[in-house]
């Protein structure tokens, strides 16, 4: 079965930094790029960043940019994602979601993770 | 930035009658490989979204034959013929054109 779990969310204090994880299962890691999503309290979704199968390939949206890095261990079938400069603002439900590519189809967000929740609160 | 709009926002809807959501682009979403990446996806209370259409009219696996998704260039529909209990939810769409963006949601509920 495919399976993304995140894990690593908790309460932080504004200003503080936390790393969430996504472990991978039941598919080749290496062969797929993976979001980082977020959806704060009752609001919509928030794409953060891309990182590609070989990690050649990583974005990010304006809004993380300089605070946030996406990496990945292939070898540990694993996603991450360093949170530094954390405000109220980024309190939100955190998502590792994969996209694939299978016969020329690209199928973006064909799988989410459950999500963990990060909250920042003095 | 890639601006989606969706409406409605809510949609109350009788069992067994048809829904339909729109989403409108500020740009087209066609990629310069030539693809439009807009996708829709189901979020269904207290759960994470899951992908419902790809590539506008695409049915990912598993997706009851239902749901349709339609459209070209900044203008896109989803519809759901007659809709059930567990069709209940926030329905949002997503372009991967130029990044990645959603529309604002569309609830739709039963009357």
């Amino acid at each position: 079965e495919v399976q993304l779990v995140e894990s690593g969310g908790g309460l932080v204090q504004p200003g503080g930094s936390l790393r969430l994880s996504c472990a991978a299962s039941g598919f080749i890691f290496s062969s797929y790029s993976v979001n980082w999503f977020r959806q704060a309290p009752g609001k919509g979704l928030e794409w953060l960043s891309y990182i590609s199968g070989n990690s050649r390939t990583i974005n990010y949206a304006d809004s993380v940019k300089g605070r946030f890095t996406v990496s990945r261990d292939n070898a540990k079938n694993s996603l991450y994602l360093q949170m530094n400069g954390l405000t109220a603002g980024d309190t939100a439900v955190y998502y590792c979601v994969r996209d694939s590519y299978d016969g020329g189809d690209y199928r973006h967000g064909d799988c989410w993770g459950q999500g963990t929740l990060v909250t920042v609160s003095s | 930035e890639i601006v989606l709009t969706q409406t409605p926002l809510s949609s109350p809807v009788t069992l067994g009658q048809p829904a339909s959501i729109s989403c409108r682009s500020s740009q087209s979403l066609v990629h310069r490989d030539g693809n439009t990446y807009l996708s829709w996806l189901q979020q269904r209370p207290g759960q994470p979204p899951r992908l419902l259409i790809y590539k506008i009219s695409n049915r990912f696996s598993g997706v009851p034959d239902r749901f349709s998704g339609s459209g070209a260039g900044t203008d896109f529909t989803l519809k759901i013929s007659r809709v059930e209990v567990e069709d209940v939810g926030i329905y949002y769409c997503m372009q991967a054109t130029q990044f990645r963006t959603f529309g604002q949601g569309t609830k739709v509920e039963i009357k």
